[in-house]
């Protein structure tokens, strides 16, 4: 089975800033690893993934995550953070093949002006 | 990209009712579904995963005949929440694969409020 650990329940930072979102996972098989994003109630929007290759994965927004197999860790990164990114982030992995995600607790994104 | 619409957004019943919730895959074919529960401030917890044209496969703990899930089409499952009470009032959340996407990839609804009084 998988598991996702997201540390940080909540990352305050100040509009412009840059931020890390942290997150670990544990497998004992090959894994996919994304990122998500949810805005008040709505669903969730992919920002990234990584299947293979290239360890440093960008996805939308501005975003970009590096995957450290070493570490067991993906986490997310972005280096100027604007209002707009105020939501919450979810980190999910899945076997290779399979569909099934498992997610991480989540981690509020709070930017202020 | 592809596109999962979620119907209605928002309910709100009477203790004992039901309520169906529908999930629609829109530019897809979906021959696998799933469908998701979010407490406030949670993560989500995946329920059962639907299958078109057979049974859902229910994750543990999840009661089949409170959360009845029908995935008649390529394009459409359906969750029904049986006699629905308080504790039943959560976000509940499907997606779907699209089958020719490499990586597991999962779209996602936009999400169905149910609130139940």
């Amino acid at each position: 089975a998988q598991s996702v650990t997201q540390l940080d329940s909540q990352v305050p930072v100040f509009e412009e800033a840059p931020v890390e979102l942290r997150c670990n996972y544990s497998s004992s098989v090959s894994v996919y690893l994304f990122w998500y994003v949810q805005y008040p109630n709505q669903g969730l929007q992919l920002l990234l993934k990584y299947l293979s290759g290239s360890t440093l994965v960008k996805g939308i927004n501005g975003f970009e995550a590096e995957f450290n197999k070493s570490q067991t860790s993906f986490h997310l990164r972005k280096p100027s953070v604007h209002i707009s990114d105020t939501a919450e982030y979810f980190c999910a992995v899945s076997r290779v093949g399979y569909s099934t995600l498992t997610f991480g607790k989540g981690t509020m994104l709070l930017v202020s002006p | 990209g592809a596109v999962v619409s979620q119907h209605p957004s928002r309910v709100i019943c009477k203790s004992g009712t039901s309520v169906k919730i529908e999930c629609r895959s829109l530019d897809f074919q979906a021959t696998t579904m799933f469908w998701y529960r979010q407490f406030p401030k949670q993560s989500l917890m995946l329920m059962a995963t639907s299958n078109e044209g057979s049974k859902a496969t229910y994750e543990q703990g999840v009661e089949k005949d409170k959360f009845l899930i029908n995935h008649a089409s390529l394009t459409l499952s359906t969750l029904t929440v049986t006699s629905a009470h308080p504790e039943d009032s959560s976000f509940y959340i499907c997606s779907a694969r699209d089958h020719g996407e490499e990586g597991g990839e999962l779209f996602f609804g936009e999400g169905s409020r149910l609130t139940v009084l």
